[in-house]
């Protein structure tokens, strides 16, 4: 089956921890990007990855960190530096600007 | 700053009524333009995408597109219950590889 996972599916943090949120996809999607929902709210852009190796601030970077290794790869990392990481994050890839979404990650700190 | 405007809603429309979707865009350099179905609590699903002026049918789902008006609609025949959803209007600029989102308007088929 091809698409795009995420893990975990409910995460919880304690205040000053770091976590690493996953997201694979075996699409062969060369773009991928992090978007944070609040409720009420549209998607933010976190991080976009066009290429392996390479990635890019989207509109809310401050206190988040990627990496992108491999292809399939594409992790989030929220550090204590952000300051309201209660949300949904939704992970996606993209094969000629249609962008198709992963289940997403609902983060909660406790 | 590039903005996609879309009203938060509730539509509510009785079952088997059209249900009528819009969203307007600021940049008029815009090139793609899609439709996200969200259910509560899980994850946008992509239902129509389109690209230049005119009309896109698929099944119950028709796609407008107007760039003169930079407006982008999305026709829902036979409306049922299941499409009750928030629906994501989402425009791709020119130059970008990212999209931009509205923040969506909340279906509500009633039976």
């Amino acid at each position: 089956d091809g698409g795009i996972t995420q893990s975990p599916k409910y995460l919880f943090r304690k205040e000053g921890q770091n976590v690493t949120l996953s997201c694979e996809q075996n699409l062969n999607h060369d773009a991928m990007y992090w978007y944070r929902q609040d409720p009420g709210q549209g998607l933010r852009l976190i991080y976009y990855s066009q290429i392996v190796n390479d990635f890019q601030k989207g509109d809310i970077a401050e206190g988040y960190s990627v990496s992108r290794e491999k292809k399939e790869s594409f992790p989030l990392t929220v550090t204590s530096a952000q300051k309201n990481p209660t949300a949904f994050y939704l992970c996606a890839s993209s094969y000629r600007n249609e962008q198709f979404f992963g289940p997403g990650t609902r983060l909660t700190v406790l | 700053q590039k903005e996609v405007e879309q009203n938060s809603g509730p539509l509510s429309v009785p079952e088997g009524a059209i249900a009528s979707l819009n969203c307007t865009y600021s940049d008029r350099g815009s090139q793609s333009f899609f439709w996200y179905r969200q259910y509560s609590g899980k994850s946008p699903e992509l239902i129509m995408s389109i690209y230049s002026n005119g009309d896109k049918e698929d099944g119950r789902f028709t796609a407008q597109l107007n760039k003169a008006s930079q407006y982008v609609s999305l026709l829902i025949r036979d409306s049922q219950p299941s499409d009750s959803a928030t629906y994501l209007c989402a425009v791709s600029f020119v130059g970008f590889q990212k999209l931009v989102f509205g923040t969506g308007t909340r279906l509500l088929v009633s039976p």
